[in-house]
């Protein structure tokens, strides 16, 4: 079956560097969508990024990603962290154009910011 | 915005004990989901449903029913609940388009222990 990767469980930062998730994925689907998912604490997971074209990047709240087929990969980036980017983020995986919500997510990536 | 609603949002059960969690989307979506969270498993999916009166096994539906007996509601039952499914639920919502319309709304989710 399909499975996503997210090889970090945690990443710390100071405030104002670069921010990089890693996000890998396996599936015999060859039109696979990928997203990223963003729940701060005591929140439900909200839709951050979605991409469905290869080598393409998607860009929302000053976060982006590329969906790059070669590599099975989507990784998340954003040039400047922010305080306000310390969640969990989870990155998924979708094979199923029909069932949107048929999703595989991967384990999550804490971000924890600091000033 | 989108509005899923879950209750309880906490919840102590007994080992054993019947447990019914709810969920009402007030989105019009034909789509409703139950995924259970952990730490250092991310999100999975229980069971889904795309039509009232109908419900699907998602990729974790072993101890656990669903029941969609509108298109609003969506219930989740642990008929024996067990010490391994205190975790965290979500419920969630999405339109029957896929494609670029792909979006899922979650609820804020209920806490269960089982003790």
């Amino acid at each position: 079956g399909d499975s996503v990767t997210q090889t970090e469980g945690l990443v710390t930062l100071t405030e104002g560097l670069p921010v990089m998730l890693n996000c890998t994925y396996q599936t015999i689907y060859s039109n696979p969508f990928l997203f990223w998912y963003v729940q701060h604490l005591n929140e439900s997971p909200r839709l951050l990024l979605k991409s469905f074209t290869d080598n393409k990047r998607t860009e929302h709240q000053g976060f982006h990603a590329t969906l790059h087929k070669s590599s099975s990969s989507f990784h998340l980036q954003k040039s400047s962290a922010q305080l306000s980017d310390s969640a969990l983020y989870y990155c998924a995986l979708s094979d199923r154009t029909q069932v949107v919500g048929q999703l595989t997510f991967g384990r999550g990536t804490r971000l924890q910011v600091y000033a | 915005e989108a509005a899923v609603t879950q209750s309880p949002r906490s919840k102590v059960a007994v080992t054993g004990g019947k447990v019914t969690l709810s969920c009402h989307q007030t989105n019009n979506h034909d789509y409703m989901y139950w995924y259970r969270q952990d730490t250092g498993h991310g999100l999975r999916l229980i069971h889904y449903s795309y039509v009232a009166d109908s419900t699907e096994k998602g990729d974790i539906p072993d101890g656990y029913k669903a029941s969609r007996p509108s298109q609003e509601n969506f219930s989740l039952i642990l008929e024996l609940a067990s010490l391994s499914q205190t975790a965290v639920y979500f419920c969630a919502s999405s339109s029957g388009t896929g494609g670029t319309n792909t979006e899922v709304f979650f609820g804020k989710g209920t806490r269960l222990t089982v003790v």
